[in-house]
């Protein structure tokens, strides 16, 4: 089956700017969430969303937004970039099944973010 | 909050060295643990993983076995090839009905020919 699927791959922006990042999960996993890979701070987590609705926040200025669609694809913003939010922004998607153990998560390539 | 604490990188071993890559973990509960794998320009990919205590992951020649009485998910190889080189996340999830993986820092494994 196919996996989950990020673009674009590369995107570069002007500090100031802001940008929409979109991630198709695995067919039938209602749970996407995203991170955030640096240098400097290693993988953090953004957030979850699983049936359309955010279920957990990681601890992100409010420029960081995203929102899951019916189907599952989920979509995150980033408003006024800054030089501090170039990054790898990772999406993973599961089955989410709730409470309970987690369920395997499987990633995208990442979208590569530039901000000059 | 949930911690991972890893072994600091980077780790350089010849071909056919065993591996240990430590890893221990703050949670409350009982969380599920993971090792997680990154190759150059690419996302992660699941390793291996322990869902309760005791309980012994394997993949790939690669094993971790969940011991909660130290906290710890050390992650080992008994022959490493060149192909490993790669980096490795140890993680968890708390299971309180979310998917929130918490990343150790990573360990950067290269293997020499």
């Amino acid at each position: 089956k196919a996996g989950v699927t990020q673009t674009p791959r590369y995107l570069i922006k002007t500090r100031g700017q802001q940008v929409t990042l979109s991630c198709s999960p695995i067919s039938g996993h209602r749970s996407v969430s995203w991170y955030q890979q640096t240098p400097g701070q290693g993988l953090q987590f953004l957030f979850e969303y699983f049936s359309e609705t955010q279920r957990n926040k990681g601890n992100f200025p409010g420029r960081f937004s995203g929102r899951q669609f019916s189907n599952s694809r989920s979509e995150m913003n980033v408003s006024t970039l800054e030089l501090g939010d170039s990054a790898l922004y990772l999406c993973a998607s599961s089955l989410g099944q709730g409470a309970g153990r987690a369920t395997e998560a499987f990633f995208g390539q990442g979208t590569r973010l530039t901000v000059v | 909050g949930n911690s991972v604490t890893q072994m600091e990188g980077p780790v350089t071993l010849s071909e056919e060295a065993f591996l240990t890559i430590n890893c221990t973990y703050t949670a409350t509960g009982y969380p599920s643990l993971f090792w997680y794998v990154q190759y150059p320009g690419e996302g992660l990919q699941l390793l291996l993983k322990a869902t309760k205590a005791d309980d012994k992951g394997s993949n790939k020649g690669f094993e971790a076995t969940y011991r909660k009485e130290t906290t710890s998910f050390h992650l080992e190889k008994g022959s490493v090839q060149v192909s490993d080189s790669a980096v490795y996340f140890c993680a968890l999830t708390s299971n309180f009905g979310n998917e929130k993986l918490t990343f150790g820092t990573g360990t950067r494994l290269t293997i020499i020919p």
